[in-house]
C-alpha cells in the first residue's frame, strides 16, 4: 500500500493519560499535515510539516499536543494528559509541496478517552 | 483567516436526479479548491478540485465550479446513484498551504 497509513487505528485511554500517534506519508511528499475530526464536522487543521519542519501551529493545539517530524518522513502526534474533550478522529495528510494542493489523507486514528 | 461555508447541510436526491452543493469562502487569496467525499468510517477520499485560474472542471459525472469574484465554488453530481451517498467536504486552501474545511453536505440518494 502506497498511501498515507497511520497507527494505531483505534486507541481508547483513560483521562489524564498520555498517548501517542503515528503516520508515515507517501514517500515522495515533503509536506504532513496533522486534522482533528469530531462527528459530524469537517477536518480541523492542527500542524504541518515541511521536511522535518513544523511551520504552523493552530491556536487550536494546546501545549498538552506535540508533533513531531524528526527525519521529515514518519510523523508523530502525542497528546499528554489527554481529556474527554480529545476523543476525535485524528488525521494526517501528506502533499508534495511543488503541487501547492492535492492533499491524500490516512485513514484516521480514532481516539477515544474515558 | 480563512472560513468556509457550506450549504445545504443535508440533501436527499432520486437516484438519476442532480445533486449541487455550494460553499463561500472569505480570503480572496485562496487559490485551491478540492471537494473530498467521506463515507462512514472512511478517510476524506480527493475526487475532484480546482484552482483559481480556471472557472470549471469535469470528471465523468462530477463536475466543480468557481466564481473567484463571488468567493464561491461548487459541486455538481449529475446522474446520482446509491453509491454517491456519502458526506461531501468542500475546502480552501489558504495562503499558508493549509486547508480550511466547510462543515460538510450529507447526501443520501435513494433507489
Amino acid at each position: 500500500d502506497t498511501g498515507v497509513s497511520q497507527n494505531p487505528r483505534h486507541k481508547i485511554t483513560k483521562r489524564g493519560q498520555n498517548v501517542t500517534f503515528r503516520c508515515d506519508p507517501i514517500s515522495e511528499h515533503n509536506r504532513l499535515y496533522w486534522y482533528r475530526q469530531t462527528l459530524g464536522q469537517g477536518p480541523e487543521f492542527l500542524t504541518y510539516f515541511q521536511n522535518e519542519a513544523q511551520l504552523e501551529k493552530s491556536r487550536l493545539l494546546s501545549d498538552r499536543f506535540s508533533a513531531e517530524r524528526p527525519k521529515g518522513s514518519f510523523s508523530t502526534l502525542e497528546i499528554q494528559r489527554t481529556e474527554q474533550g480529545d476523543s476525535a478522529m485524528y488525521l494526517c495528510a501528506s502533499s508534495w509541496v511543488g503541487l501547492a494542493g492535492e492533499q491524500f489523507f490516512g485513514p484516521g486514528t480514532r481516539l477515544t478517552v474515558l | 483567516g480563512e472560513n468556509v461555508e457550506q450549504h445545504p447541510s443535508t440533501l436527499s436526491v432520486q437516484e438519476g436526479d442532480s445533486a449541487v452543493i455550494k460553499c463561500t469562502y472569505s480570503d480572496s487569496a485562496s487559490n485551491y479548491f478540492p471537494w473530498y467525499k467521506q463515507e462512514l468510517g472512511k478517510r476524506p477520499q480527493l475526487i475532484i478540485d480546482i484552482r483559481s485560474n480556471v472557472g470549471e472542471k469535469k470528471d465523468q459525472r462530477i463536475a466543480v465550479t468557481l466564481n473567484k469574484t463571488a468567493k464561491h465554488f461548487s459541486l455538481h453530481i449529475t446522474e446520482t446513484q446509491p453509491e454517491d451517498s456519502a458526506v461531501y467536504f468542500c475546502a480552501a486552501m489558504d495562503s499558508s498551504y493549509k486547508l480550511i474545511f466547510g462543515s460538510g453536505t450529507r447526501l443520501l440518494v435513494r433507489p
